[in-house]
């Protein structure tokens, strides 16, 4: 079964409105978390690493005021599109660390589209 | 973002051969490294991974080698079936002040029957 729940899993929202998406590791503690995008036929780009407790680092060119993230348990990070626009249309996917076993779980993604 | 590249190679294969997916990465500071398999509108699927002081391992009909010399990591398919249609992206672990995975670009596979 799936070990990292995104929710949605699809969500329509409208220009201008903010959207959030939920990360969640289902039975282990995840201290790292990571967001990343994907455009159709491309690959996924890391958009941040989400650290437990303290601010999110975010990747060269992602703007940290629009896409808001929260990491405030071991089991929950979240993401929020703030005022969203058509551009932002695109899978969202969240990993998470399990560093006991030294693995990464991924959710199964949620896609975003704004109209 | 970080992204290594951003256009999708295909390879198409018949089913039954063996099929050698390609990856190149760019960091010394890489530890560890996974391949991915990730179907239309899913998530990425762990297929297998290798840490950097290793250059081979194997799985179930699938071998990943390393070469750190060139930095260049492979993934090979034995007996492609059909269901091995997807697109396959390595990743990478790059440690910094903190740790953090990036994608390849992806290559897409397409098994003929």
């Amino acid at each position: 079964g799936a070990v990292v729940s995104q929710h949605p899993s699809r969500v329509i929202c409208k220009s201008g409105t903010s959207v959030k998406i939920e990360c969640r590791s289902l039975d282990f503690q995840a201290t790292t978390m990571f967001w990343y995008r994907q455009f159709p036929k491309q690959s996924l780009m890391l958009m941040a690493t989400s650290n437990e407790g303290s601010k999110a680092t975010y990747e060269q060119g992602v703007e940290k005021d629009k896409f808001l993230i929260n990491h405030a348990s071991l089991t929950l990070s979240t993401l929020t599109v703030t005022s969203a626009h058509p551009e932002d249309s695109s899978f969202y996917i969240c990993s998470a660390r399990d560093h006991r076993a030294d693995t990464i779980y991924f959710g199964e993604g949620s896609w975003l589209t704004v109209v | 973002g970080e992204s290594v590249g951003l256009h999708l190679p295909t390879l198409s294969v018949q089913e039954g051969d063996n099929s050698i997916i390609n990856c190149a990465y760019s960091n010394s500071a890489s530890d560890y490294f996974i391949w991915y398999k990730q179907e239309s509108g899913k998530g990425p699927q762990f297929i297998i991974d290798i840490r950097s002081n290793m250059d081979k391992r194997q799985g179930q009909r699938v071998t990943v080698l390393l070469n750190k010399t060139v930095k260049h990591l492979s993934l090979q398919i034995a007996a492609t079936q059909p269901g091995d249609s997807a697109v396959y992206f390595c990743a990478e672990n790059i440690k910094t002040s903190y740790d953090k995975v990036i994608f390849g670009p992806g290559t897409s596979l397409s098994v003929i029957p």
